[in-house]
């Protein structure tokens, strides 16, 4: 079965410094792997997304993440968060099996602080 | 450009009342749609989803039901709403399969069971 674990429910960063939100998964075929953002009392917006092409992702924002297939891992990064990036994270693992279903995690809150 | 509509934003409503929450995209056709619930620190479940007018799956057994009578619009309903009702419901869209094509997220309704 697939699942998705985001590995810290908050995480608190100076204005300025790097951000890692770490999310870790599980999947029986090659996944498909997204991150979503999702600013106060709105919708998710895509950031990034991994289909099984370079294993190094460019998304909106200066936002990046890495998929390490050995350690399972899809950790996203920014050098240096600006006070616009405080919002809620998600990241989100397709079954591969051509579902409509996508896999959320339980989400991290990022906290930028001035 | 195509927008996504969902109304109410906030609703707050007796347990044992009816629900009806509504969703209509603009600027595409035959868009697959989909209902959404986030519960208070969790991630994103996947109510209902859709591919054509009249075709409605359904991914959890619920108190809840789903209907599209037209190409762009996506209804949510209850009869009798529980407690366990209450939640953020997002509605979105997508061209093709989630996995391959990005979702597009309404503002989401916040739905209180009291």
């Amino acid at each position: 079965a697939q699942s998705v674990t985001q590995l810290d429910s908050h995480v608190s960063v100076s204005e300025g410094t790097p951000v890692l939100l770490r999310c870790n998964y599980s999947s029986s075929y090659s996944p498909s792997l997204f991150w979503y953002v999702q600013h106060p009392n709105k919708g998710l917006q895509l950031l990034l997304k991994y289909t099984s092409a370079a294993t190094l992702v460019k998304g909106i924002n200066g936002f990046e993440a890495e998929f390490k297939k050995s350690e399972t891992s899809f950790h996203l990064t920014k050098p240096s968060a600006h006070m616009s990036d405080a919002a809620e994270y998600f990241c989100v693992v397709s079954p591969g099996d051509s579902s409509y279903k996508l896999i959320f995690g339980s989400g991290t809150r990022l906290l930028v602080r001035p | 450009s195509q927008t996504i509509h969902q109304w109410p934003a906030t609703l707050v409503q007796p347990v044992g009342s009816p629900l009806s929450l509504e969703c209509t995209v603009e600027g595409t056709s035959n868009p697959n749609l989909y209902w959404y619930r986030q519960a208070a620190g969790r991630g994103l479940q996947l109510l209902f989803y859709s591919v054509g007018i009249g075709q409605i799956s359904s991914e959890v057994p619920q108190n809840l039901s789903a209907s599209r009578p037209q190409d762009r619009q996506f209804i949510l309903s209850s009869k009798k709403l529980l407690l366990s009702d209450s939640g953020f419901y997002l509605c979105a869209w997508s061209e093709g399969r989630p996995t391959n094509e990005k979702l597009f997220f309404g503002s989401g309704t916040q739905l209180s069971v009291l």
